[in-house]
């Protein structure tokens, strides 16, 4: 079985422009989270989808967006990059929880990572 | 501001030597505790979920264990190996409505030296 896979793996941008990654999970997941780690933060969450809808959010600002496809292929995009936003971009998908149907919430079950996009922002 | 802490941030150990990591969760509203081992250059794997407190989990030389109503996890790693070495996550997730995130540590980094 085929692991996520996330693209691009490394992104150069300027301040001002605007970027979007992609995240492919693996077959059957249908729920795909968002993740950016910085030095000494840890891991902030984004943003889940589940069935091409935003399931729920982190503390982040509307800059961040994202979405979802049929397929469950997932895109993220930021606009307006600024410095800040340089960091490792991680995508995990995950299954719904079992035995409690497709609204459960996916935290019950562990979450499958891409290998991340590297954006720097200069 | 829900945190979650973990430690210690780091450790130095022998090939051999048992260890073991904690983390610190609120222990009001508690839905699942994650556990994550992250080796540089790979992407972060999952060793455990637990949802009950009193909960033990063993997966080969290591095992975690749960108290939800003191919040905070154990993980033990038995006999460590150079290929143990990576950073260890912890992520919690409390029971707040719809909004069911997992709120990370900052990890524990292992290193195990042969």
């Amino acid at each position: 079985k085929a692991g996520v896979t996330q693209t691009p793996r490394y992104l150069i941008k300027t301040r001002g422009q605007q970027v979007t990654l992609s995240c492919s999970p693996i077959s059957g997941h249908r729920s795909v989270s968002w993740y950016q780690q910085t030095p000494g933060q840890g891991l902030q969450f984004l943003f889940e989808y589940f069935s091409e809808t935003q399931r729920n959010k982190g503390n982040f600002p509307g800059r961040f967006s994202g979405r979802q496809f049929s397929n469950s292929r997932s895109e993220m995009n930021v606009s307006t990059l600024e410095l800040g936003d340089s960091a490792l971009y991680l995508c995990a998908s995950s299954l719904t929880a079992t035995g409690r149907g497709a609204s459960a919430p996916t935290v019950y079950n562990e979450q499958f990572f891409g290998p991340g996009t590297r954006l720097t922002v200069l | 501001i829900l945190n979650v802490e973990q430690s210690p941030q780091s450790l130095h150990v022998q090939e051999g030597d048992s260890t073991n990591f904690t983390c610190s969760f609120p222990s009001s509203n508690f839905y699942a505790l994650h556990w994550y081992r992250w080796e540089t250059a790979k992407s972060p794997e999952a060793l455990f979920v637990m949802t009950l407190n009193g909960d033990e989990k063993k997966k080969g030389r290591i095992s975690a264990t749960l108290n939800t109503k003191e919040g905070y996890s154990y993980l033990y790693i038995k006999g460590s190996q150079p290929e143990d070495s990576a950073t260890y996550l912890c992520a919690f997730a409390l029971s707040a409505g719809n909004n069911r995130k997992l709120i990370w540590g900052l990890g524990t980094s292992l290193a195990v030296n042969p």
